[in-house]
């Protein structure tokens, strides 16, 4: 059965901490990972990543993937409160649907 | 653009009553479909997915159903709600072969 696993499942940090939020699969037929942040409602996409060790970034965000160790990071730099979320990490294996992992609820403290 | 609209938005029905939540997709066509859940402090559950018009797949057997009556109409639909219904549901949709997943705005659910 494909699995996601998330670590930590919830972390709490001041303003300016860097974080690493992990991801961890196992899947056949991987197809691609991707990282959600969710704040009140809907998730909102912030990476997709197919290949292994090609960084995608996005301002302070920055994630990687491990197809070798199966496993992906999210790295947040200078935390801000406005990166209080819970950040989802979903799997896609080829001709099934994703698989979402249980997310890592980050509280960045003022 | 892309935009995907999911009503109603909060929803607070007893126990037994039955429950619609519909979803709508603009913008793209022959998008793919889905119904997840999400209870608390937990992930994502998909409860169901659609790749066209009246094609739905089940996950998760349940007392919920799913229809897909236009091309860009996703409907979650219950006779009788059960309390462990309660959740926040997620319509989504996605194209392509390699394609990210969009989400709605959600739909809180308490059954009491």
């Amino acid at each position: 059965e494909d699995k996601v696993v998330q670590s930590p499942l919830s972390l709490v940090v001041h303003e300016g901490d860097t974080v690493t939020l992990n991801c961890s699969y196992e899947v056949t037929n991987f197809r691609s990972l991707l990282w959600y942040k969710q704040e009140k409602k809907a998730p909102t996409f912030l990476f997709m990543l197919t290949s292994s060790g090609i960084e995608k970034k996005s301002g302070r965000l920055s994630s990687i993937l491990d197809k070798k160790e199966l496993f992906s990071i999210l790295n947040i730099t200078a935390t801000q409160t406005g990166d209080s979320a819970v950040y989802l990490c979903a799997v896609v294996p080829y001709g099934q649907n994703f698989v979402f992992g249980p997310g890592t609820r980050l509280s960045v403290l003022p | 653009s892309q935009t995907i609209h999911q009503w109603p938005a909060t929803l607070v029905q007893p126990v037994g009553s039955p429950l619609s939540l519909e979803c709508t997709v603009e913008g793209t066509s022959n998008p793919n479909l889905y119904w997840y859940r999400q209870a608390a402090g937990r992930g994502l559950q998909l409860l169901f997915y659609s790749v066209g018009i009246g094609q739905i797949s089940s996950e998760v057997p349940q007392n919920l159903s799913a229809s897909r009556p236009q091309d860009r109409q996703f409907i979650l639909s219950s006779k009788k709600l059960l309390l462990s219904d309660s959740g926040f549901y997620l319509c989504a949709w996605s194209v392509g072969v390699l394609s990210t997943i969009y989400f709605g705005e959600g739909s809180w659910l308490t059954v009491v």
